[in-house]
């Protein structure tokens, strides 16, 4: 199975901030992965598809890039809604559907 | 309104069962793959089970092969999850999630969930 990484695990940034966070993936997914963004209480929201393709209605100030191992979710400019926890997933090898272990974005 | 809702969940003795419902509205729920989610108190998302459009292919993670069994009724527009032998690691809430995506698949629209306890 493959195993998906994230860095940090936790972060704490202001208002305004770029924040990046990192997704690997144990072995090459080609651009298979996908980020997730859940609020406390709530189910995930699908942000990013195909490693950089933006879901219809998420804001232009997330997106992603990377292929193969290495990847990358950027928030341009953090607003107070996006404190929440990020997961990145991998759909090129299933099942199963493997979900990193998630990075938590909270207020500085 | 694309829609998924959850229902089903509660608290359940260890050993014991249970079956949890998602009810779709809302768009072509035959046309897609369906997938359960899950997610312990406090920890990350953990796919469950898969389920292609027509049932004929179903998937399961290890931790509950042999123990859960989905399906689906197209006529009713309902996603199921049949568990048994629960143990209390199955404790968590579980989603439903619409599987799309035509090359790059990801699961876009998402349940509420329904929280399942397992305990005596």
């Amino acid at each position: 199975d493959i195993q998906m990484t994230q860095s940090p695990s936790s972060l704490s940034a202001s208002v305004g901030d770029r924040v990046t966070i990192t997704c690997r993936a144990s072995q090459s997914i080609s651009s298979y992965l996908n980020w997730y963004q859940q609020k406390p209480g709530k189910a995930p929201k699908l942000l990013i598809y195909a490693a950089s393709s933006l879901q219809s209605g998420v804001p232009s100030r997330f997106s992603g890039s990377g292929s193969g191992t290495d990847f990358t979710l950027t928030i341009s400019s953090l607003q107070p809604e996006d404190f929440a926890t990020y997961y990145c997933q991998q759909s090129y090898s299933t099942p199963p559907e493997t979900f990193g272990p998630g990075t938590k974005v909270d207020i500085k | 309104e694309v829609q998924l809702v959850e229902s089903g969940g509660g608290l359940v003795k260890p050993g014991g069962s249970l079956r949890l419902s998602c009810a779709a509205s809302g768009f072509t729920f035959s046309s897609y793959s369906m997938n359960w989610v899950r997610q312990a108190p406090g920890k990350g998302l953990e796919w469950v089970s898969s389920i292609s459009s027509s049932s004929s292919y179903i998937y399961y993670a290890d931790s509950v092969k042999g123990r859960f069994t989905i399906s689906r009724d197209n006529a009713k527009n309902s996603l199921y999850l049949q568990m048994n032998s629960l143990r209390a690691e199955d404790t968590a809430v579980y989603y439903c999630a619409r599987r799309a995506g035509a090359r790059y698949y990801y699961m876009d629209v998402w349940g509420k969930g329904t929280t399942v306890t397992v305990s005596s």
